[in-house]
């Protein structure tokens, strides 16, 4: 089945700076990768997500970049700004009918101190 | 317009008690999936529900485990005899379709003493 590893799992950076979070995966199947970010006490919220059929998708100052030969992708934040600090997962779709349910990674906390 | 839903938010029980969980799933949402959160860990698949079937209980993690899907809406998880092992957030989510983005509730922790 799927495997996601997530790289670091911790990151400091200070207020300005860009931030870039890594995972890969196990499966070649995997077609749909989504980036998570938890802040305590809220729920889950989807950032950013990237399918197979693209190499790179970007939202203001987010970017996802996929690299499926490497069965990698990533995370980039740029103009880190001290509400970025939060709990980022990686996933990818991989178990259920369809591949449909997400696997993810252990997380990465962001700091970024100002 | 209204997020997924989860209640209780937080559950204390003593091992070996049964509990409930529940998640209202955004409306119109077909797809709802359960994951757990154990501390300082991501999130496990658990079971995934298409309309009111579950095609897919492979991640449940023993028969202890069950869960329901009436109306195509509301889910709830059931726990029984639960162990300190169980202790978790339950987290929910619902996608308009199989494959599509997946919005999360804000969870239940669960503490079994």
């Amino acid at each position: 089945g799927e495997n996601v590893e997530q790289h670091p799992s911790t990151l400091s950076v200070q207020e300005g700076d860009s931030a870039v979070i890594k995972c890969t995966y196990s499966d070649s199947a995997s077609n749909y990768f989504p980036w998570y970010k938890q802040e305590l006490g809220k729920g889950s919220q989807l950032i950013i997500d990237i399918r197979s059929n693209v190499g790179e998708k970007k939202d203001q100052r987010i970017a996802v970049t996929l690299n499926k030969t490497a069965k990698h992708f990533s995370l980039h934040i740029t103009e880190t700004q001290p509400e970025d600090s939060a709990v980022y997962f990686c996933a990818a779709s991989g178990k259920g009918q369809a591949g449909t349910a997400l696997i993810f990674g252990k997380g990465t906390t962001l700091s970024v101190s100002s | 317009g209204a997020g997924v839903s989860q209640s209780p938010s937080n559950k204390v029980t003593e091992k070996g008690k049964d509990v409930e969980l529940r998640c209202d799933p955004i409306s119109g949402h077909t797809a709802l999936y359960w994951y757990r959160q154990r501390l300082g860990q991501g999130l496990e698949f658990l079971i995934y529900f298409q309309g009111n079937s579950a095609p897919d209980k492979s991640g449940l993690p023993s028969d202890r485990f069950s869960a329901e899907r009436t109306g195509e809406s509301v889910s709830t998880l059931t726990i029984q005899r639960t162990q300190q092992e169980d202790s978790a957030v339950y987290l929910c989510a619902s996608s308009l379709t199989s494959g599509g983005e997946q919005y999360f509730g804000p969870g239940t922790r669960l503490t079994v003493t």
